[in-house]
């Protein structure tokens, strides 16, 4: 089992650009999360997935945020235009109800 | 709705001290417990979870946590802290019903050589 699959692993970018992480869940999870950490807010959850369905996208901060997952193995979080405020770690979780995995996130820099 | 909250913004130890971090839900209905552990610059991983019968529960590394219904509590422990538990620890609670675990706002644990 090779976990929860996150790239890129770290992602500079300048303000404007348009950045896109990506995710592969671990097989058979039907949960997938989308988290933001930084130092000021802590641990956010954006946006969750049930059986490749949003089920709740309360946390995703602005309409530069939008995430997707096309099928059971691919999520994708994409920020258009990206802002230096972005700037954190981004993980993406997969699970049910008896615990999470992590991935070992994506850490974006956005200059 | 359910909330975490964990007492203990950042816990200051030497080693072989004991160590105990509160962590309280609310939530009405039946619910699964879980800590995680971010060591410094990784991502978070389950320590330990609590679903159902013995509430003290054992996880790795010699932590275990009690779940006491009655407080609402999940309190977790160790009795011998080493330099390397350094790192923030998270409590959550999840529905059994659904995916989706409320994580409380974490502990940071310093543990001094």
């Amino acid at each position: 089992d090779a976990g929860v699959i996150q790239s890129p692993r770290h992602e500079v970018t300048e303000m404007g650009q348009e950045v896109t992480l990506r995710c592969k869940p671990i097989s058979g999870h039907d949960y997938l999360f989308w988290y933001r950490q930084t130092m000021m807010r802590g641990l956010e959850l954006l946006i969750y997935f049930n059986n490749n369905v949003p089920i709740d996208d309360s946390g995703m901060p602005e309409d530069r945020f939008s995430a997707k997952m096309p099928n059971a193995s691919f999520s994708t979080l994409k920020i258009q235009p990206s802002e230096p405020r972005d700037s954190a770690v981004y993980f993406c979780a997969t699970g049910r109800p008896y615990g999470y995995t992590f991935g070992s996130g994506t850490r974006l820099t956005v200059v | 709705a359910q909330s975490v909250s964990q007492h203990n913004h950042h816990v200051i130890l030497s080693e072989a001290a004991s160590l105990e971090l509160g962590c309280n839900y609310s939530y009405g209905g039946t619910v699964n417990l879980f800590w995680y552990v971010q060591y410094p610059g990784q991502h978070l991983q389950l320590l330990l979870k609590y679903f159902s019968g013995d509430p003290l529960v054992k996880g790795i590394k010699g932590f275990e946590a009690e779940f006491i219904k009655s407080k609402f509590s999940f309190n977790l422990r160790k009795p011998s802290v080493q330099w390397s538990d350094t790192a923030e620890y998270f409590c959550a609670v999840g529905n059994t019903n659904a995916g989706k675990s409320t994580f409380g706002d974490g502990t940071t644990l310093t543990v001094k050589p």
